[in-house]
């Protein structure tokens, strides 16, 4: 079955504690990416990636890193995570950049930073 | 920022009525999508119209798409209970970035 997984799915933590949301897509996508999605805000784009090692800026991502050593897998890194992190993540791919094609989402992230 | 709008933010109806939600966005754009999300999961592709297209057409769904105006609307005709779910649109950017925007959502409810 195609899909994008994300893990974990809910995640408490602490300020300043090193986090890692893992996001894996089984369908060959070129196109990956990392949303935030807050109340009032819609979602906002973090990063993209379009190929393995590729990797660029979206609308907010300071805060964020991410990294595609491999092109299934797209981790979202919080070196240092602050409360106003806290929110729902969303991964994202397709077969290529843009919009020319559909994305498909994962399931989310629920991330409470305290 | 290009990030869209969308209105209503909220919409109530019965069902088998009409909605019709609008997207606003800022400059120019090669694509526009909507997408379906149900209460706190991910988002669904539901329709691709591109900037040279003026509408199109998927089963109970009908985007245009006004380039001049930069807006979009959806409508869902005959609408169903299943059809309560949040609306989003999203675009890119004509110059050729690959950052993507998404609205902020219209939060459809079908009354049964």
């Amino acid at each position: 079955e195609a899909q994008v997984t994300q893990n974990p799915r809910y995640l408490i933590t602490v300020t300043g504690k090193k986090l890692t949301v893992t996001c894996s897509q089984n369908m060959n996508h070129e196109y990956m990416s990392w949303y935030r999605q807050d109340p009032g805000l819609g979602l906002r784009q973090i990063y993209y990636s379009m190929n393995v090692e590729v990797t660029d800026k979206g609308d907010v991502p300071e805060g964020y890193k991410v990294s595609r050593k491999e092109k299934r897998n797209f981790p979202l890194i919080l070196e240092s995570p602050s409360p106003n992190q806290t929110s729902l993540y969303f991964c994202a791919s397709s077969l290529a950049g843009g919009l020319s094609y559909e994305q498909y989402f994962g399931p989310g992230t629920r991330l409470t930073v305290t | 920022s290009q990030q869209g709008e969308e209105d209503p933010q909220a919409l109530s109806i019965q069902e088998g009525e009409n909605a019709t939600m609008n997207c606003s966005y800022k400059t120019s754009i090669n694509n526009l999508q909507w997408y379906r999300q149900n209460s706190g999961r991910g988002l669904v592709h539901l329709i691709l119209i591109r900037s040279n297209e003026r509408e199109k057409h998927s089963g109970r769904l009908r985007v245009t798409l006004d380039t001049s105006k930069k807006s979009s609307s959806l409508l869902i005709t005959a609408s169903r209970a299943a059809d309560t779910a949040s609306y989003f649109c999203a675009t890119d950017q004509q110059t050729g970035a690959n950052n993507l925007f998404f609205g902020t959502g219209t939060r459809l409810t079908v009354i049964p």
